[in-house]
């Protein structure tokens, strides 16, 4: 079985400052990591995701997450929040090799403040 | 092109009645998923189809609950005699089907279904 889990369901950051948002996961086989946006009123959109190749991502809107087997992390952190970045968050999970079904997390609510 | 659409986006139904909800996929994408947000809780899946076959239902809550892809693009989630648990979001998502690059689901904007 496979499952993320999100740390923090909230969290507040200055215009500017750095965005870390936490994810861990378990999974019994090499998984496929994802971090998808959902603004309000909104389907979820691909920020970046992790299929075993390079172990730091890069994603759209200056996102990046580091995959950490060592800690089973996949923390999504940004250098500089804008105001645009407040949205939920969400880590997912997937087997790899076929089309599988995506394991979200709960979710983490960013908001940036002035 | 365009993305994946979803119809109706609000749907209010009176506990007791069927609903039918609606997802257009990408154009050419082969799989095809349901999922379901409560509030304030990440998706669950429902269901899986890989073109008109559903590979998957592991997710789906109770007998209530039945998805179709009759000619492997648009699907249809029906849900029979609708209970108040069943008030959430209702996410489609498709991808390319399989290979090493398999799991990017591009999401539709969901149906937000109220059961009163």
């Amino acid at each position: 079985a496979q499952s993320v889990t999100q740390l923090g369901s909230h969290v507040s950051v200055s215009e500017g400052a750095l965005v870390l948002l936490r994810c861990n996961y378990s999974s019994s086989v090499p998984p496929y990591l994802f971090w998808y946006v959902q603004y309000p009123n909104q389907g979820l959109q691909l920020l970046l995701k992790y299929t075993s190749a390079a172990t730091l991502v890069k994603g759209i809107n200056g996102f990046e997450a580091e995959f950490k087997k060592s800690e089973t992390s996949f923390h999504l952190t940004k250098p500089s929040a804008h105001m645009s970045d407040a949205a939920e968050y969400f880590c997912a999970v997937t087997r790899t090799g076929t089309a599988s079904k995506l394991t979200f997390g709960t979710g983490t609510r960013l908001q940036v403040t002035l | 092109g365009a993305g994946v659409s979803q119809s109706p986006r609000y749907k209010v139904a009176k506990r007791g009645q069927d609903v039918a909800l609606r997802c257009d996929p990408i154009s050419g994408h082969v799989s095809l998923f349901w999922y379901q947000q409560a509030l304030g809780q990440g998706p669950e899946f429902l269901t899986y189809f890989q073109n008109e076959a559903q590979l998957d239902k592991s997710g789906l809550p109770s007998d209530r609950f039945f998805a179709e892809r009759p000619e492997g693009s648009v699907s249809t989630l029906k849900i029979q005699r609708t209970q108040q648990e069943d008030s959430a979001v209702y996410l489609c998502a498709s991808s390319l089907e399989g290979g090493a690059l398999s799991g990017e689901q591009y999401f539709g904007p969901g149906t937000r279904l109220t059961v009163t």
